[in-house]
């Protein structure tokens, strides 16, 4: 299984834009990169998805280099509300689904 | 999009009991997962939930300790064993659909064993 690394935690303040790195090195071939939110109490919340390049939605963008050994969530002028644990998620090993999390990183939103 | 229920939301238990914990989903999907996340951690996968046979189950979890069942495709029980108070934790449900392996996730059943 494709192992991930993020940092741990993060600081920014309202209006910037907020890149997070997470490390994949084992990533296999068939792997897709998801990234997920979650806020206190709750359960994750889906925020993009992607296996190579750039990928781009209403709220983040996904950077994903040739080698996929890595990828970056980045999140345009954060708000307060954006205050919260964001997990990278490498799927597909083998042929078989194994949604592992790794530990998340915590990013705290400044006023 | 998957809307996901648990029940119970949360409950407190006596050590040496048993709780099953219901998840429903308002659509037919194609993979279940059971996840268990201690307060301030990140979320450890128990098992994936399989129509109809038995539950893959990861490292350290047990069919004896976290029975699971699956009847159909919109619904799955997970069921602590025996409890102790090293169970405690929020326990989450968590589908994909179709082909994408986007997941969804329920709100959690948060249990206290005293």
């Amino acid at each position: 299984l494709a192992k991930t690394t993020q940092p741990i935690s993060m600081d920014s303040y309202e209006g910037q834009e907020v890149n997070i790195t997470c490390s994949h090195n084992n990533i296999a071939t068939n792997d897709y990169i998801t990234w997920y939110q979650q806020f206190p109490s709750q359960g994750p919340r889906f925020i993009i998805q992607g296996y190579k390049t750039k990928v781009t939605n209403e709220v983040a963008s996904l950077f994903i280099p040739a080698d996929r050994k890595s990828s970056t969530l980045s999140l345009p002028r954060v708000s307060l509300s954006d205050t919260a644990v964001y997990y990278c998620l490498v799927g597909v090993s083998g042929g078989s689904y194994i949604p592992t999390f790794g530990r998340g990183t915590s990013l705290i939103v400044h006023p | 999009s998957a809307v996901i229920s648990q029940k119970p939301s949360r409950d407190i238990c006596q050590r040496g009991t048993s709780l099953t914990i219901q998840c429903q989903v308002d659509s037919q999907v194609t993979m279940m997962f059971w996840y268990r996340q201690q307060p301030g951690q990140s979320l450890t996968l128990i098992a994936t939930a399989n129509q109809g046979s038995e539950a893959t189950y990861e490292s350290g979890f047990v069919i004896d300790k976290f029975p699971i069942s699956r009847p159909n495709l919109t619904f799955s029980t997970l069921t602590v064993s025996n409890m102790s108070p090293e169970d405690s934790s929020i326990y989450l449900c968590s589908v994909t659909l179709g082909v994408s392996y986007e997941q969804y996730f329920g709100p959690g059943t948060r249990l206290t064993v005293t």
